[in-house]
């Protein structure tokens, strides 16, 4: 079965710690992996999207990198408002055109100031 | 540039009546998600529309939901009658997808349901 799991489900830390977030999945074929963060309230935003194992991409603060197992968020020198629920999700490459993604239940870090 | 816009942001109602959520996406793109999104939860697809055409909706309770995209823009989805138990966000997204390609999704803000 089609599974995205990400861990921990809460991470609290002190601004400056950095850390990671995991996103692990097995899927039967992956054609790319989304990071997405959620504030209270809001819908999600589009952070990364990652294609083939190796690849990193980074945003200020963040860095998302794939394996052909897992993916990580790194979070390096976190600010209060790094705040948020972030969620990662993965399009099955037989998917056809469903385009179907698979989400996982997100990791919700606070980051103390 | 205007992103997906929602509305209400918020709705009220009692169990058995009907409601109904609307969406704008982002000008241009072809692919429109509706999503329900419950507490604690990632989203759950519930229909997805290549232009006016509802291309996965696998997963839409169609006993009670319904959802429309006339003219391949704006959508609406509706439910009737709601049960306690539909209670969640529902968001919209979309993104503008070539044939068979990998983009991602924009979400609006959503809609926060109560059913009392």
């Amino acid at each position: 079965e089609d599974q995205v799991t990400q861990s921990p489900e809460a991470l609290r830390l002190q601004e400056g710690e950095s850390s990671s977030l995991n996103c692990s999945y097995t899927v039967s074929g992956l054609r790319g992996l989304f990071w997405y963060r959620q504030d209270p309230g809001k819908g999600p935003e589009f952070l990364f999207t990652l294609y083939s194992a190796g690849e990193e991409k980074e945003k200020e603060r963040l860095k998302a990198t794939l394996t052909k197992k897992e993916s990580f968020l790194h979070i390096t020198a976190p600010k209060p408002e790094d705040s948020a629920t972030y969620l990662c999700a993965v399009l099955l490459s037989n998917a056809g055109n469903n385009r179907k993604l698979i989400w996982g239940l997100g990791t919700s870090l606070a980051v103390n100031p | 540039e205007a992103g997906v816009v929602q509305s209400p942001r918020y709705k009220i109602i009692e169990k058995k009546q009907p409601v109904a959520f609307w969406c704008n996406p982002i000008s241009g793109h072809n692919t429109l998600y509706w999503y329900l999104q419950n507490l604690g939860q990632g989203p759950e697809l519930l229909i997805r529309y290549e232009n006016e055409e509802a291309v996965d909706d696998s997963q839409l309770p169609k006993d009670r939901f319904s959802a429309e995209r006339l003219k391949g823009v704006d959508s609406t989805l509706k439910i009737q009658p709601a049960e306690l138990g539909d209670s969640a966000v529902y968001l919209c997204a979309s993104s503008l997808a070539p044939q068979g390609g990998v983009a991602e999704a924009f979400f609006g803000q959503g809609t926060r349901l109560t059913v009392v």
